[in-house]
């Protein structure tokens, strides 16, 4: 038992360029969801999913697109990658709306 | 949406003395407030929630308290050690259907505990 696995570790991109982030779960859980971290900033959402084949905007959706084919994996876009969107991102799974969040390790994206 | 303040942003104390961390949340619906522990270089990890039914909940030396008429909630850790270094965080959730169980976190407090 995984819990939630992202890849890749680590990524550096120059601007422009574009790359996809990928999140896997294998506890079955029906909620998926991006988010970035950045210093002072705490952890702010991107986009989400309430189940296979669904996909909403969290708080800061610009320049980010996901999908979620498959139930267990939550896949998060970066279409022209730009130097604000230099982040550590943190996928996070939860079984329904009762429980707290089981996290990933975190992708460090770096944009140059 | 919802709005989580935190305070303080740094917290340093040392071993064996107690820690608070603050949260203000803005909206009255919200009924699940989780705190995560965040490492150096790790995911945060849930350490203990209250939901809004209840108004203290404890676990060895944490133990977390809600006011739901001021909507504030706090985390209390007693005789700190080393290990407690870290950053932390709190977070509230609104309940609504179809609203996807999303936190709203506050921007953390990073607590040092010296020696």
């Amino acid at each position: 038992n995984a819990g939630v696995t992202q890849t890749p570790k680590f990524r550096v991109l120059k601007t422009g360029q574009s790359m996809t982030l990928l999140c896997a779960q294998d506890m079955n859980h029906e909620y998926m969801y991006w988010y970035r971290q950045d210093p002072g900033m705490g952890l702010r959402l991107i986009h989400y999913s309430v189940g296979e084949g669904t996909t909403a905007k969290g708080e800061v959706p610009d320049g980010y697109n996901v999908s979620r084919l498959k139930k267990q994996n939550f896949l998060l876009g970066l279409e022209s990658a730009a130097p604000s969107q230099t982040s550590v991102y943190f996928c996070a799974s939860s079984p329904g709306s009762r429980y707290g969040y089981t996290f990933g390790s975190g992708t460090r994206l770096t944009v140059v | 949406g919802e709005n989580v303040e935190q305070h303080p942003s740094t917290l340093s104390v040392q071993e064996g003395d107690s820690a608070v961390i603050k949260c203000t949340y803005s909206d009255s619906a919200s009924n699940y407030f989780p705190w995560y522990k965040q490492e150096l270089g790790k995911r945060p990890q849930l350490i203990i929630d209250i939901r809004s039914n209840v108004g203290e909940k404890k676990d060895q030396r944490i133990a977390v308290t809600l006011n739901k008429t001021a909507k504030h909630f706090s985390l209390h850790i007693t005789e700190t050690q080393p290990e407690d270094s870290a950053v932390y965080f709190c977070a509230a959730r609104i309940a609504h259907a179809g609203g996807g169980n999303k936190l709203t976190f506050g921007t953390g407090t990073q607590l040092k505990v010296e020696l």
